[in-house]
């Protein structure tokens, strides 16, 4: 199947700062690619849908300009949180799309101190 | 609308048990509906899907069947093992008939199998 990587996979950063979470998809093209976010032990929240050329369609209630989503190219999208704090701690998970299936990359850990 | 409502868990059963695990949709139109697995510390992963009233999904031991009078689309498994300890959600796009839309989880269902 599909193959979806993201980098890096586990990040501890100050707050303030800015961390960058990169989702590639590695043997296909993927025009659309989502965003989710994962509290323990919940469910995944979509964030975002990323779409390539085009910007981001952002879901209700989420910040725009403190999470950063650029999809470049066919194959990569990028998710920058800015000016971290600790409740932006949390795990990050993308996914592209491909004909008729959703393929998930294996998430990001962010911890803000 | 699109919602999906999984049984809550957690669920603990002991290596070989029979496994089912709810899940039910609002029935707009006749989505394709999903069941996706994570593992501890990783993304998710696709277990099954079923694309039409009536089909049956399986994969890896694991079943579950399209059942439009009843709006469910359960997860079941004859016989666990240890390894299949991971969070299995239930899920079903949000517009059209295909995944590469938005999709709806369900809340999740944490199971534990011990040896």
């Amino acid at each position: 199947g599909a193959v979806v990587s993201q980098h890096p996979s586990r990040v501890i950063c100050k707050s303030g700062t800015s961390v960058k979470i990169e989702c590639r998809s590695l043997d296909f093209q993927a025009t659309t690619m989502f965003w989710y976010r994962q509290f323990p032990k919940q469910s995944l929240m979509l964030m975002a849908t990323s779409n390539e050329g085009s910007k981001a369609t952002y879901e209700q209630g989420v910040e725009k300009d403190k999470f950063l989503i650029n999809h470049a190219s066919l194959t990569l999208s990028t998710l920058t949180v800015t000016s971290a704090h600790p409740e932006d701690s949390s795990f990050y998970i993308c996914s592209a799309a491909a004909e008729e299936e959703q393929f998930f990359g294996p998430g990001t850990r962010l911890t803000v101190l | 609308g699109n919602s999906v409502t999984q049984m809550e868990g957690p669920v603990t059963l002991s290596e070989e048990a029979f496994l089912t695990i709810n899940c039910t949709y609002t029935a707009t139109g006749y989505p394709s509906l999903f069941w996706y697995v994570q593992y501890p510390g990783e993304g998710l992963q696709l277990l099954l899907k079923a694309t039409k009233a009536d089909d049956k999904g399986s994969n890896k031991g694991f079943e579950a069947t399209y059942r439009k009078e009843t709006t469910s689309f359960h997860l079941e498994k004859g016989s666990v093992q240890v390894s299949d300890s991971a969070v299995y959600f239930c899920a079903r796009p949000n517009a059209g008939g295909t995944s590469y839309g938005k999709l709806t989880f369900g809340q999740g269902t944490i199971l534990t199998v011990h040896p």
